[in-house]
């Protein structure tokens, strides 16, 4: 089976553009998860869906950031306006089903550099 | 204090050698264990996941929870160069598929 893909896998911008990151999840996943790393410090969680809805958000740094996941397949992250601490790689993994122990598996991450 | 923590390394271990990873939490509501392997530029690849105190083996992995110590590790034994890579830990926050990454080790196996 095909594996979470994500694009682009790096996109360059200036302060103050927009960006839109996608992910496609592995089919027949329901839950869907975004995930950033800035530089030198560890990965952390943005936000997780279940399906088309939004399960928990937590993570979500401000209202410049917004996710959507239409329908319940694949998902989008907007980042408007970009600021540079948002540079960093914007990961996106999938489970079939929610729960503590439920695996997540990972796309290989857009590399986002706002310059 | 963080809620996942590692060393960062690097840890250098020769080839055929057993590499020893650590991973200690703060959050007793994370009850589910996760070890990812990560190279450079590419996605963190699930290797292990750890629920029930004790150990579990798979291969030349084994992982090993502490509930009591708050304390997760990591064993590969005959260390392979393939294997040097970045290892991170996860807990999952509270059973509701929110991982808490630790910052992960750098491991490098010298030939």
């Amino acid at each position: 089976e095909a594996g979470v893909t994500q694009f682009p896998s790096h996109s360059v911008i200036e302060k103050g553009q927009t960006v839109t990151l996608r992910c496609d999840p592995i089919s027949g996943h329901d839950n869907l998860y975004w995930y950033r790393r800035v530089m030198g410090k560890e990965i952390k969680f943005l936000l997780h869906f279940v399906k088309e809805s939004k399960q928990d958000e937590s993570g979500m740094p401000n209202n410049r950031f917004l996710a959507e996941r239409t329908g319940g397949t694949y998902s989008t992250l907007k980042v408007q306006p970009a600021e540079l601490e948002d540079s960093g790689v914007y990961f996106c993994a999938s489970s079939r089903y929610r729960g503590g122990n439920q695996p997540q598996h990972f796309g290989d991450g857009t590399r986002l550099s706002i310059l | 204090q963080k809620e996942v923590e590692q060393n960062s390394g690097p840890l250098s271990v020769p080839e055929g050698a057993i590499a020893s990873l650590n991973c200690t939490y703060s959050d007793r509501g994370s009850q589910s264990f996760f070890w990812y392997r990560q190279y450079s530029g590419k996605s963190p690849e699930l290797i292990m996941s750890i629920y029930s105190n004790g150990d579990k083996e798979d291969g030349r992995f084994t992982a090993q929870l502490n509930k009591a110590s708050q304390y997760v590790s990591l064993l590969i034994r005959d260390s392979q160069p393939s294997d040097s890579a970045t290892y991170l830990c996860a807990g999952d926050y509270n059973q509701g598929g929110k991982l808490i990454f630790g910052q992960g080790t750098e491991l490098s196996v010298k030939p």
